[in-house]
């Protein structure tokens, strides 16, 4: 069965400092990969997403940047972060033609202090 | 782009009654709508959806209605337990590669 790994759960960094945020997809080839970030008690914002390795479409400008330099792994990335990047972050994926990036990661949350 | 606005808020109901959620969105090329379930501190699951060529889907106590003519979606849960609590978000797609637009979540708070 398909699973999707995101780490870390929680994240506390600096204003400034970079950021790396991993997600991996498990038991399933050519997956369609997604980033949201969801604002404290906001609904869920669509960041990024890539139909396949080293193609990346953003959908709101910002600090941040993706990269899938494999099949299954996507990286959400900032070089300085700001206090506004702090939030909860949710890896998504879906297959083929399926509607875009349902099944959520468990998410990391991040505050930038 | 996709707009998706999402009523009420917040929604209290009593412990047995029926609550119902609705959204409408903007981009009638939209085909894809499903409604998810966030408890808190947890990532959103996703509880029922439904597409275009269909009005109407159940799953036991969870039913979604769909009106294309006048672009909006409904939740509707009847028989509510104290487990039904959480915040719910509905979600619209264009069926492809390219992500969801959610609302901005309804908090449903059933009452003993």
């Amino acid at each position: 069965s398909q699973t999707i790994h995101q780490w870390p759960a929680t994240l506390v960094q600096p204003v400034g400092s970079p950021l790396s945020l991993e997600c991996t997809v498990e038991g399933t080839s050519n997956p369609n990969l997604y980033w949201y970030r969801q604002a404290a008690g906001r609904g869920l914002q669509l960041l990024f997403y890539s139909v396949g390795i080293g193609q990346i479409s953003s959908e709101v400008p910002q600090n941040l940047s993706a990269s899938r330099p494999q099949d299954r792994q996507f990286i959400l990335s900032s070089k300085k972060l700001l206090l506004s990047d702090s939030g909860f972050y949710l890896c998504a994926w879906s297959v083929g033609r399926g509607p875009g990036g349902g099944v959520f990661g468990s998410g990391t949350r991040l505050t930038v202090v | 782009g996709e707009n998706v606005e999402q009523h009420p808020s917040t929604l209290s109901v009593q412990e047995g009654d029926s609550a119902v959620i609705k959204c409408t969105y903007s981009d009638s090329a939209s085909n894809y709508f499903p409604w998810y379930k966030q408890e808190l501190g947890k990532r959103p699951q996703l509880i029922i959806d439904i597409r275009s060529n269909v009005g109407e889907k159940k799953d036991q106590r969870i039913a979604v209605t769909l009106n294309k003519t006048a672009k909006h979606f409904s939740l509707h849960i009847t028989e509510t337990q104290p487990e039904d609590s959480a915040v719910y978000f509905c979600a619209v797609s264009g069926g492809g590669a390219d992500g969801l637009t959610f609302g901005k979540g309804t908090h449903l708070i059933i009452q003993p």
